[in-house]
C-alpha cells in the first residue's frame, strides 16, 4: 500500500517562529503536493514538485517556501509563522500516467495551531 | 478556478440515493472524486477522463460532461460507510488538482 507520511499530527507554535512541515512517501512517486484546508474553503494547493529540486507554486504560496532534496521527501517551510496561517495542513502524491497525474495520495495531515 | 460543488451539504436515511455536483468554468482534461472521513486524510474515488464517461466504485458511480465541464457524483443506496466530505479535483492542466469545497454528506440509520 502507499504510505505518505507527515512528521507530526498536531503542532502549536508562536508567531515569527520558523516552521518546518515534514512529508515523506514510500511509493517512488515523482509528484508531491502540498495542501491546506480551512472549514468552507475545501483544499488549496499551496505548491507542488515533479521532481527532485523542482517546485513550483500553487494557488496561495505566500507566505510558504518548500524544499525537495529527496524523491522521497516533500519539506513545507513557513518563514515566519502567522496566526492566519492555523490550519489542516495535507500532503499528498502521485505517479504519472500516460503523461496524465494520476491518483493522489494523502497523508494525515498536520494541525497546526500559531498562537 | 476553483470548482463549485452543489450541493454545500446532504443528509439521507440509509438506502436513499444522491447526487453531488461539481462544476468548473474552464476547460478540462479529467475529474477526480475523493472522499474524506471525520479525521481522517482524503481518499480516492475514480477519476473521469472521458466525455460523457461514466465510472462505478462499489454503489458509487460519477459521469463527466466535458462539454458542459460538469461532474455528478452518483451514490446509490446509500450506506452509513458513505458519510464524509465529498471533494471533486478538476484537471485543467495536467500536473496539478484544483479542489472544490467540498459537500458533507450524513447518513443516518
Amino acid at each position: 500500500d502507499v504510505k505518505v507520511t507527515q512528521s507530526s499530527r498536531y503542532l502549536v507554535k508562536r508567531t515569527g517562529e520558523k516552521v518546518f512541515l515534514e512529508c515523506v512517501q514510500d511509493m517512488d512517486h515523482e509528484n508531491m503536493f502540498w495542501y491546506r484546508q480551512d472549514p468552507g474553503l475545501g483544499l488549496r494547493l499551496i505548491y507542488f514538485s515533479y521532481d527532485v529540486k523542482m517546485k513550483e507554486k500553487g494557488d496561495i504560496p505566500e507566505g510558504y517556501s518548500v524544499s525537495r532534496e529527496k524523491k522521497e521527501r516533500f519539506s513545507l517551510i513557513l518563514e515566519s509563522a502567522s496566526t492566519n496561517q492555523t490550519s489542516m495542513y495535507l500532503c499528498a502524491s502521485s505517479t504519472w500516467w500516460s503523461g496524465r497525474a494520476r491518483e493522489q495520495f494523502f497523508g494525515p495531515g498536520t494541525r497546526l495551531t500559531v498562537l | 478556478q476553483q470548482p463549485v460543488q452543489s450541493p454545500q451539504a446532504v443528509i439521507l436515511r440509509e438506502g436513499e440515493d444522491a447526487v453531488i455536483n461539481c462544476s468548473s468554468s474552464k476547460a478540462l482534461y479529467s475529474v477526480h472524486w475523493y472522499r474524506q472521513k471525520h479525521g481522517e486524510a482524503p481518499v480516492f474515488l475514480m477519476i473521469l477522463l472521458k466525455g460523457g464517461e461514466q465510472k462505478g466504485h462499489e454503489k458509487i458511480s460519477a459521469s463527466f460532461n466535458e462539454k458542459k465541464q460538469q461532474s455528478s457524483l452518483y451514490l446509490t443506496a446509500s450506506q452509513l460507510s458513505y458519510s464524509g466530505t465529498y471533494f471533486c479535483g478538476t484537471e485543467i492542466r495536467t500536473d496539478k488538482l484544483i479542489f472544490g469545497t467540498g459537500t458533507r454528506l450524513q447518513v443516518f440509520p
